[in-house]
């Protein structure tokens, strides 16, 4: 069965950096976008951008460039988000997921990211 | 970038009622229209694609329509586990951008 298994919750400090990863099984990996998705706490999703899977190009919303990278390791199926310089508005639960123009059909289970001095 | 706005933000609604969530884009989508469920703590859920086809496994009770700028999600009758909060999205250009979500709530 298709799933997207992604790492735990991480607290960090101002100014350090974090990377999710989320690991896909159950499907072969290159045939699907991955997207990335923010929630804020209490707030909606807000769509950050998606990584091509095939040949590793990404693709960010605006307010989601320079600190914010997309890559992939397609050895372990797994595509993994960096946050640099983190500061406390990062704070919120990331979501990955699969899917292209007919919706994101599979996300992963999220990952709090807690930014706190 | 496209704007997606919902109406209402909130609902208050009886086990068995019949609900209508609708979605409007500042710009033509065509039929790039998804909706998604989401109970809180837990991942959302695909329940609707390109506008009107039914996600494998979601419940028949759930139905999409609309085409272009104007787009509705329909419940023809609300179950307890329907209380939920509900996003639409557009996928027909980038970013793909989510409304800001209807809160079905019990009333």
């Amino acid at each position: 069965q298709v799933q997207l298994v992604q790492s735990g919750s991480e607290l960090k400090k101002p100014g350090a950096s974090v990377k999710v990863s989320c690991k896909a099984s159950g499907y072969t990996f290159t045939s699907y976008a991955l997207n990335w998705v923010r929630q804020a706490p209490g707030q909606g999703l807000e769509w950050m951008g998606w990584i091509n899977t095939n040949t590793g190009n990404p693709t960010y919303a605006q307010g989601f460039t320079g600190r914010f990278v997309f890559s992939l390791d397609t050895s372990v199926s797994t595509a993994y988000l960096q946050i640099r310089s983190l500061e406390a508005e990062d704070t919120a639960v990331y979501y990955c997921a699969r899917g292209e123009t007919s919706g994101c059909d599979y996300w992963g289970q999220g990952t709090l990211v807690a930014v706190s001095s | 970038d496209i704007q997606m706005t919902q109406s209402p933000s909130s609902l208050s609604a009886s086990v068995g009622d019949r609900v209508t969530i609708t979605c409007r884009a500042s710009q033509s989508v065509s039929g790039y229209l998804n909706w998604y469920q989401q109970r809180p703590g837990k991942a959302p859920n695909l329940l609707i694609y390109t506008a009107s086809s039914l996600q494998s496994g979601v419940p028949s009770r759930f139905s999409g329509s609309g085409s272009g700028t104007d787009f509705t999600l329909t419940i023809s009758s609300l179950q307890p586990e329907d209380f939920a909060t509900y996003y639409c999205q557009q996928s027909y250009t980038t970013p793909r951008t989510f409304g800001q979500g209807t809160k079905v709530e019990i009333k």
